[in-house]
């Protein structure tokens, strides 16, 4: 079936460095995909997202990159601050699943001071 | 602000018990969603519905079903409940199906 593969499952950074989390779809109709942040013990909020017309989008410190072709879109955060402290979620909006959203498996990241 | 409003945070229920799960959203979205979470398995779809009393299942809907008669409103029945629905429940909602989705602040059941 339709599925997105989420890498890594969990990334330590030090504070101010980068953070880079990578993501692969299978539905190469998939035009949307938006991203969220799951604090401990609260919902997902979705950060940032991007379709298909573009290949990057930047808010402030985040910022997504698509690639078509490759069918794989990653999520970069950079000056990382302990506040980005969370589990990440990627998502792919699949025409073929009831035009609804596959969900990557998450990834919990911990920013260290 | 979207809001999209689950009754209980909390629920602790025994074995066997009918059990309702409820969401509201106060944005007029036209599409709903009952979603389980679980430590390593991520987000899963149960049940979806895209209009007034539609209703689509998800990928793990055996055990569950759901009741949308008003459009602001998508309740989540476990018809009788079982230890290994012990999970937290996330609604969303979601304009229509070029957005992305809005989601509530979970329901975490234990089931006894």
């Amino acid at each position: 079936g339709e599925n997105v593969e989420q890498h890594p499952s969990t990334l330590s950074v030090q504070e101010g460095d980068s953070a880079v989390i990578k993501c692969t779809y299978s539905d190469s109709a998939s035009n949307y995909f938006p991203w969220y942040k799951q604090e401990l013990g609260k919902r997902p909020q979705l950060i940032i997202d991007i379709r298909s017309n573009v290949g990057e989008k930047k808010d402030q410190r985040i910022a997504v990159t698509l690639n078509k072709t490759a069918k794989h879109f990653s999520l970069h955060i950079t000056e990382t601050q302990p506040e980005d402290s969370a589990v990440y979620f990627c998502a792919a909006y699949l025409h073929n699943y009831g035009q609804n959203f596959v969900f990557g498996p998450g990834t919990r990241l911990s920013v260290l001071p | 602000d979207v809001k999209v409003t689950q009754s209980s945070r909390y629920l602790v229920k025994r074995t066997g018990e009918k059990v309702f799960l409820e969401c509201v959203q106060d944005m007029d979205h036209e599409n709903m969603f009952w979603y389980r979470q679980d430590p390593g398995l991520g987000l899963r779809l149960i049940y979806f519905s895209y209009d007034v009393k539609m209703k689509e299942k998800g990928d793990i809907p055996e055990g569950y079903s759901v009741s949308r008669e008003k459009k602001e409103r998508f309740s989540l029945i476990l018809e009788s409940a079982s230890t290994n629905q012990t999970s937290m429940y996330l609604c969303a909602s979601r304009r229509d199906t070029t957005y992305g989705y809005t989601f509530g602040s979970g329901t975490r059941l234990t089931v006894v």
